[in-house]
Parts: structure tokens; C-alpha cells; sequence
């Protein structure tokens, strides 16, 4: 079956600091695979996502690339605020008769420091 | 708030009791989704909707049941409550053509339950 493991958190970090959070998936064929953020008691939204292999997605200075050889999909930002403190999830969309039901990782939560 | 309202925010319920969680979306999306957030789990789909009068069951649906009363809403209803659900559950929609999805998955605040 399809599934998504993340590094174990939780992560901390100091403002400024590089940010890096490993997620790598199992899928049958070629998945879309997602990056999601939750806010304190907040829902999750999309922070960005890839749909084919080589595919970089980006946003608000986050970035991830699609890695089909190493089926990765690594969360990076050179420079992490205070304000990105929250929980991050890496999805998978494995397509076919999926009817768009998402596979995720655990989860990390990131806690920046001033 | 991606066009989904939960109801309600809290809840604390004592085992056996029973209730149902809301949940409506304006966006016209044909697909929803329930799903519980657990610490170290990620989320897990309880149930989903690729359409009007259809759902199905999805990786945990034990102790749960769900009604598309329409288009917009999805509700979730636990009929005798246990403690093992105490959970965070949220709602989600998305577009969908056939079985595949097309786009992203919207997600409504969640409703933290605690069952005692």
C-alpha cells in the first residue's frame, strides 16, 4: 500500500537557522505528492506540492523537489521565522481509484526560537 | 478558513453518549473527507464522499458513521463513544473528476473531542 514517513520531531530551531524536514514515500506508480502546514488550532493548508518527478514546489520561501529516484520529497527553507512555528505534514496522492483520499506522514512539529 | 465550517469547536462527551460533528463547504466540491488527527499518527481517513448520496469507508472507520445530506454538507456521527476517540477530527473537500483529484484537499479548523 501507499505511505509517507517523516522525520521524527519535534524539530527546534533558532531564528535565521536552514531548515530541513525529510519525508521519502512508498506509492505504486507516479503520486502527486503534497507539503501541508497547521497553524496552532488551526485546520492544515497547502504550504506547496509536486505533481511529476523533478517538480520543485515552492512558497513563502519553502521549498521541496520531487525526487523519484530516492521517492523523497525534502522540505527545505534557508531561513526560518518565528511565525513558522507549527506542524508540518507530507501527503501523498497516489491517482487512480484514489477518489482524492490522501495518504499522510506523522507529522513534525517545528518550533522556531528567537 | 477554505470555505469548510466544523461545528462544533469543543466537545466532551462520557462514554456511551452520542453526537454528530458538522460539516459544510461552499466551494460546490464534489468530494469530502473525515478525518482524525492522533499525536505521531498523522491523519487517518475515517470516511469519504465522492459525491452526492455516496461514501465509503476509509482506513479507521469503526465506531463511525457518516451522512452527505447534500452537496455542501458531510456529517459524522459516533454512536456510543469511546475514550480510544478522543481525537482531533476535520473535515476536508476537494474537487474530484472520475476518482481523481483535481487539485487540493481544503481542511475546516477541526473539533477537538475528549471522551471521559
Amino acid at each position: 500500500g501507499n505511505s509517507v514517513t517523516q522525520m521524527e520531531g519535534p524539530v527546534t530551531l533558532s531564528e535565521e537557522a536552514f531548515l530541513t524536514i525529510n519525508c521519502t514515500y512508498t506509492a505504486t506508480g507516479y503520486p502527486s505528492l503534497f507539503w501541508y502546514v497547521q497553524y496552532p488550532g488551526e485546520g492544515l493548508q497547502l504550504l506547496l506540492k509536486a505533481t511529476k518527478a523533478d517538480d520543485k514546489g515552492s512558497n513563502k520561501g519553502f521549498e521541496a523537489t520531487y525526487r523519484k529516484e530516492t521517492t523523497s520529497f525534502h522540505l527545505e527553507k534557508g531561513s526560518v521565522q518565528v511565525s513558522d512555528s507549527a506542524v508540518y505534514f507530507c501527503a501523498l496522492y497516489a491517482g487512480g481509484t484514489s477518489y482524492g483520499k490522501l495518504t499522510f506522514g506523522q507529522g513534525t512539529i517545528l518550533t522556531v526560537h528567537p | 478558513n477554505a470555505g469548510v465550517t466544523q461545528t462544533p469547536k469543543f466537545q466532551v462527551l462520557k462514554t456511551g453518549q452520542s453526537m454528530t460533528l458538522q460539516c459544510a463547504q461552499d466551494m460546490n466540491h464534489n468530494s469530502m473527507y473525515w478525518y482524525r488527527q492522533d499525536p505521531g499518527m498523522g491523519l487517518r481517513l475515517i470516511y469519504y464522499s465522492a459525491s452526492e448520496g455516496t461514501t465509503d469507508k476509509g482506513e479507521v472507520p469503526n465506531g463511525y458513521n457518516v451522512s452527505r445530506l447534500n452537496k455542501r454538507e458531510f456529517s459524522l456521527r459516533l454512536e456510543s463513544a469511546a475514550p480510544s476517540q478522543t481525537s482531533v477530527y476535520f473535515c476536508a473537500h476537494g474537487r474530484t473528476s472520475g476518482d481523481l483529484l483535481l487539485g487540493e484537499q481544503y481542511f475546516g479548523p477541526g473539533t477537538r473531542l475528549t471522551v471521559t
